[in-house]
């Protein structure tokens, strides 16, 4: 069974850090695209952050370049996102998500995590 | 950036009636173009990819068609489990952009 579980949300002061986790099972990650996709509280879907299944590209919404970092750990089933400088617009559920052509970076995303709730607040 | 809009916003219907949510994109997409479904509190669900291919487990009452511009998602008899917030999505190119929702809501 394919699971997505995601780690590391929790309260963040802006101008603040955060590093999100996403553990992966029952699919062989290595082959696959993976992307985090966040939701405001009350809005809709924003796709944030994607990189290819060897890591060798990466793509980052306007919003989060230059702030965000994505990465994986292939040996280690997992992705990860370094979230820096944080803002107030910033403050979403974060899913990862896997792209359902495997190597293919594109979604659409056939399997989300159960999210993490990132709050950016003083 | 590709604009996806839907519409309605809301939709009211009854257990049993059929439903159209409609999703236009800014440009042509082809029929690169995804449907997922979103309960309060959960993940969005995956239902149907490249415009009409039904993803596998998901109720054949679930359909999608359309091409370029204008898009359907069309629930021939609504069931009470599929009272939900639907959302449309293009990944003819980056970056991948989402509709805003439509709200299917008990009448």
């Amino acid at each position: 069974e394919v699971q997505l579980v995601e780690s590391g949300g929790g309260l963040v002061q802006p101008g603040g850090s955060l590093r999100l986790s996403c553990a992966a099972s029952g699919f062989t990650f290595s082959s696959y695209a993976m992307h985090w996709v966040r939701q405001a509280p009350g809005k809709g879907l924003e796709c944030v952050s994607a990189i290819t299944s060897n890591g060798g590209r990466k793509y980052y919404a306007s919003a989060v370049e230059g702030r965000f970092t994505l990465s994986r750990d292939n040996s280690k089933n997992t992705l990860y996102l370094q979230m820096g400088s944080l803002r107030a617009e910033d403050m979403a559920v974060y899913y990862c998500a896997r792209a359902l052509g495997g190597s293919n970076i594109n979604p659409p995303y056939d399997y989300w995590g159960q999210g993490t709730l990132v709050t950016v607040s003083s | 950036d590709i604009q996806m809009t839907q519409s309605p916003s809301t939709l009211s219907a009854s257990v049993g009636d059929r439903v159209t949510i409609t999703c236009r994109a800014s440009q042509s997409i082809s029929s690169w173009l995804a449907w997922y479904q979103q309960k309060p509190g959960k993940a969005p669900k995956f239902l149907i990819y490249y415009a009409s291919s039904l993803e596998s487990g998901v109720p054949s009452r679930f359909s999608g068609s359309g091409s370029g511009t204008e898009f359907t998602l069309t629930i021939t008899s609504l069931q009470p489990d599929d009272f939900a917030t639907y959302y449309c999505q293009q990944y003819t190119s980056y970056p991948w952009t989402f509709g805003q929702g439509t709200k299917v809501e008990i009448k």
